[in-house]
């Protein structure tokens, strides 16, 4: 199957800074990335969708103006958490659609997750 | 999309079959129902998805009753590496994102 990378896999940050978290396809072509939040066992949140060169679509409840995403090219998408606080400490799991094989149906490939911890 | 209704969690034996169920009873005639499942600290992985026919892969089997409102999952010799969150959840087939329920939280024990 089609695999997504994160980066970092962790990231410890003082409160009030800014961290970025990349998500890469390594084999296909994402027109469409997801960002997910998931806390502790709790379920997976959909927090935006981004799709290749136009402004992502934010869930409801997410502010965008703190976590901005960023869809530059098929392979990479961005999710910066800005001015970090303690409550936003979380798994943040990023998935990519290949269009080219999942057309049809809605097969997601989803990356390792990162986990962040304010500080 | 079709809300789904998973139990919590389930127990099951190594080497045995663990059959997971879940609940669409609103599900629509053009909606799939596909199954993911989270190991601990990962991000889901992909298991199977179907419409209205039972299928198979390597990893499992779906079965789908006749009306629709219920599948079940089939891990044919459960292992101890299929601990796991195992989440069910329907879509149409032009939908776009995945709506995470709470999951069936199996842990196959030895």
């Amino acid at each position: 199957g089609a695999v997504v990378s994160q980066h970092p896999s962790w990231v410890i940050c003082k409160s009030g800074t800014s961290v970025k978290i990349e998500c890469r396809s390594l084999d296909f072509q994402a027109t469409t990335m997801f960002w997910y939040r998931q806390f502790p066992k709790q379920s997976l949140m959909l927090m935006a969708t981004s799709n290749e060169g136009s402004k992502a679509t934010y869930e409801q409840g997410v502010e965008k103006d703190k976590f901005l995403i960023n869809h530059a090219s098929l392979t990479l998408s961005t999710l910066t958490v800005t001015s970090a606080h303690p409550e936003d400490s979380s798994f943040y799991i990023c998935s990519a659609r290949d269009w080219g094989t999942s057309a049809i149906y809605n097969e997601q490939f989803f990356g390792p997750g990162t986990r962040l911890t304010v500080l | 999309d079709a809300k789904t209704t998973q139990p919590p969690s389930m127990d099951c034996a190594e080497g045995r079959a663990a059959n997971l169920p879940c609940n669409h009873s609103t599900i629509s005639g053009n909606e799939y129902v596909y199954w993911y499942r989270q190991i601990h600290s990962q991000g889901p992985q992909y298991i199977i998805h179907g419409l209205k026919n039972n299928e198979t892969n390597e990893m499992a089997s779906l079965i789908i009753t006749e009306d629709r409102k219920s599948s079940t999952l089939i891990l044919p010799h459960a292992t101890l590496r299929d601990t796991a969150v195992y989440y069910c959840i329907s879509m149409g087939a032009a939908g776009n994102k995945l709506t995470f329920g709470g999951g069936t939280r199996v842990l196959v024990k030895p």
